[in-house]
């Protein structure tokens, strides 16, 4: 069974369209997260929500918005791609709570920006 | 700013011999640190972690060192096998419950 699954692996669009990558997690976890992973493979965080609610929201442009309909779900809409959104972006979760906990990662999705 | 760092951004390593990878990091507020395999077209594993209460700790052919006084944290791989060929990454528990994630190293074997 995949703990946290993404769905698209790969996608490929033009400059200006609109795009969603989805998120689940079958782990129970109460806290989400993205990242994105440049050429570099630096990882840089993105947002992360807790049992639904966004709690960290890093200087990301408002091209990028975040939707979690439930805590196992969080997804990511953007909005007008740029060729500088190009990169892997992974979907991670933990199980929350007063302290920094483990994070499990999805397979990731390859966005190419055209 | 908070960082966490890494000596060597690539690691070659014989098939057989013990790979050492190091890392530094700035926060000494931090209490929680992580070890992470990245493999070609994956996502980052948890491989073994510690929290600043202890100095090491092992698991299987892993072992994490951590040295507070000099705020370096290293992973140390037992026979390393063609499997072990990754991007190692280190994270340190920071601040808002954030990991706070180091450059990566490429670790190499060579048969």
């Amino acid at each position: 069974d995949t703990a946290v699954s993404q769905t698209p692996k790969y996608l490929v669009t033009q400059m200006g369209n609109d795009k969603s990558i989805k998120c689940e997690q079958n782990l129970g976890h109460d806290t989400m997260y993205w990242y994105k992973q440049d050429s570099k493979k630096f990882l840089k965080i993105m947002f992360s929500y807790n049992n639904k609610e966004l709690i960290i929201n890093e200087t990301v442009p408002n091209r990028f918005s975040p939707k979690s309909p439930d805590k196992a779900h969080l997804n990511l809409h953007i909005n007008s791609l740029e060729l500088g959104d190009s990169a892997v972006y992974f979907c991670a979760s933990s199980q929350g709570g007063s302290s920094v906990q483990t994070q499990y990662f999805g397979p990731g999705t390859r966005l190419t920006v055209l | 700013g908070e960082s966490v760092g890494l000596h060597l951004p690539t690691l070659s390593v014989q098939e057989g011999d013990n790979s050492i990878i190091n890392c530094a990091y700035s926060n000494s507020a931090s209490d929680y640190f992580i070890w992470y395999k990245q493999e070609s077209g994956k996502g980052p594993q948890f491989i073994i972690d510690i929290r600043s209460n202890m100095d090491k700790r092992q698991g299987q052919r892993v072992t994490v060192l951590l040295n507070k006084t000099v705020k370096h944290l290293s992973l140390q791989i037992a026979a390393t096998q063609p499997g072990d060929s990754a991007v190692y990454f280190c994270a340190e528990g920071g601040l808002n419950y954030q990991l706070i994630w180091g450059a990566g190293t490429k670790l190499i074997i060579k048969p």
